[in-house]
């Protein structure tokens, strides 16, 4: 089975504070994915990795910076957090896909890190 | 652009009804097409998926055909389960990228 894990369910930070977001997969997948999820806005993509140190902006990436040194590991950098980053952070994986190959790889997800900015 | 349309929640349904959970897409070629769901508490999973049109996706009961005439990919089970109770994504990925666009979710309630 894959696992996504996160390395905090929960997270309470202050205005200003630097935040790490740790992401691990265990499946040697090469591509890795930051999302967040608000209500009535579904999932917006943050950034994405499709390699070690590769890394692309997603549709909101302001605010945000993205770690890759090893493939197994992808971390969500807040610099200064600000209330309006209050959000659940989800983190997915999945192999990487060839294109126009007839093979279709679903994103596994992790169970999510809530954070909240005060 | 891509984009994903999905109808808003939440669905409130008795055990043993059906359903059925709108989805509309735009895209350009030929994207794939998911539903995920979450339960309470987790990240998403993988529910179903359809390739190519007139492709029937199919899991746990629910099913979702690719309807390219129409742009769709409607959700439908024919008897929910109070265990149902989550939220649905559906989502796109365009040919030839990584990504994945998803809808805004449907939050479904099922009521013993």
């Amino acid at each position: 089975d894959v696992k996504v894990t996160q390395s905090s369910r929960y997270l309470v930070k202050r205005t200003g504070e630097k935040v790490f977001l740790e992401c691990v997969q265990d499946m040697d997948h090469e591509n890795m994915f930051w999302y967040r999820q608000d209500p009535g806005l579904g999932l917006r993509l943050i950034y994405f990795s499709y390699d070690v140190k590769m890394k692309e902006k997603g549709d909101i990436p302001e605010g945000y910076s993205v770690s890759r040194e090893k493939k197994e590991r992808f971390s969500l950098i807040l610099e200064s957090a600000s209330t309006n980053q209050t959000s659940m952070y989800l983190c997915a994986s999945s192999p990487s896909r060839l294109l126009r190959a007839t093979h279709v790889y679903e994103q596994y997800f992790g169970p999510g890190t809530r954070l909240t900015v005060t | 652009g891509n984009s994903v349309t999905q109808m808003e929640g939440p669905v409130t349904l008795s055990e043993e009804a059906f359903l059925t959970i709108n989805c509309t897409y735009t895209a350009t070629g030929y994207p794939s097409l998911f539903w995920y769901v979450q339960y309470p508490g987790e990240g998403l999973q993988l529910l179903l998926k359809a390739t190519k049109a007139d492709d029937k996706g199919s899991n746990k009961g629910f099913e979702a055909t690719y309807r390219k005439e129409t742009t769709s990919f409607h959700l439908e089970k024919g008897s929910v389960q109070v265990s149902d109770s989550a939220v649905y994504f559906c989502a796109l990925s365009p040919s030839g990228t990584y990504k994945y666009i998803f809808g805004t979710g449907t939050r479904l309630k099922v009521l013993a």
